[in-house]
């Protein structure tokens, strides 16, 4: 089963069209994070939060924000899709401790900005 | 500042042939986290290995090895009689693990993509 869950697989958003993307999991893992692959590129940080403080990485696009309701969720908010925004978006769970576990990937959501 | 180079950008190989994919990495941290993960053209990527900079035993799973040397400061992926099964882009990556800075975040290499031919 699979336990980092992202939706939907594939978004279609039109230019300036605010989208959200969203992912679960079931690890209970306190901290979840947002990369961006675009293509034949390694993942790139966007932001993660640990339990519930966000941490934004500094070159992080004001355009993109991020919300955690609860432990189990945390969506992606692209507030005015451009062109360049087009990528891989992949959540991902760990569970950060004196002792870090690997990190566990959703299958990730490929936007495509029209 | 942490950096992880991955050289090979792209390895073709004949099915049943050995393969071993380079990751070398920067870091001035005394204690991190270095990890393989294989993404198929699927998009998900896949956990592999996780290895603690304490622990500089060899790896072996199956047809797969990883070969961790501090000395070089490299964390070297060897599969062995490769198969179709095994194309995919292969990334290697590094996290601190010490302090207020430790968050788990990773620091991708560039990825290596294989091809393995019938």
């Amino acid at each position: 089963d699979a336990m980092v869950i992202q939706n939907p697989r594939y978004q279609v958003t039109q230019f300036g069209k605010p989208v959200t993307l969203s992912c679960s999991q079931t690890l209970n893992h306190n901290v979840m994070y947002w990369y961006q692959q675009k293509s034949s590129q390694a993942p790139k940080l966007l932001f993660h939060y640990y339990d519930k403080d966000f941490n934004n990485e500094a070159d992080t696009p004001d355009n993109f924000q991020s919300r955690r309701p609860n432990t189990s969720f945390c969506f992606l908010d692209i507030r005015s899709p451009g062109l360049g925004d087009a990528a891989m978006y992949l959540c991902a769970t760990s569970r950060v401790t004196a002792v870090n576990t690997e990190a566990f990937f959703g299958q990730g959501t490929r936007l495509t900005v029209v | 500042a942490q950096k992880v180079t991955q050289a090979q950008t792209e390895i073709s190989v004949v099915e049943k042939e050995d393969v071993t994919l380079d990751c070398v990495y920067e870091t001035r941290d005394t204690t991190y986290y270095l990890f393989w993960y294989k993404q198929p053209p699927s998009g998900e990527l896949v956990f592999l290995i996780r290895r603690n900079s304490f622990d500089e035993q060899n790896e072996i799973s199956g047809r797969y090895s990883w070969n961790f040397q501090k000395s070089t400061s490299s964390f070297n992926f060897t599969i062995t009689a490769s198969q179709v099964v095994d194309s995919a882009v292969y990334f290697c990556a590094l996290s601190e693990a010490l302090g207020s800075s430790n968050t788990g975040k990773l620091i991708f290499g560039q990825g290596t993509t294989l091809q393995v031919k019938p």
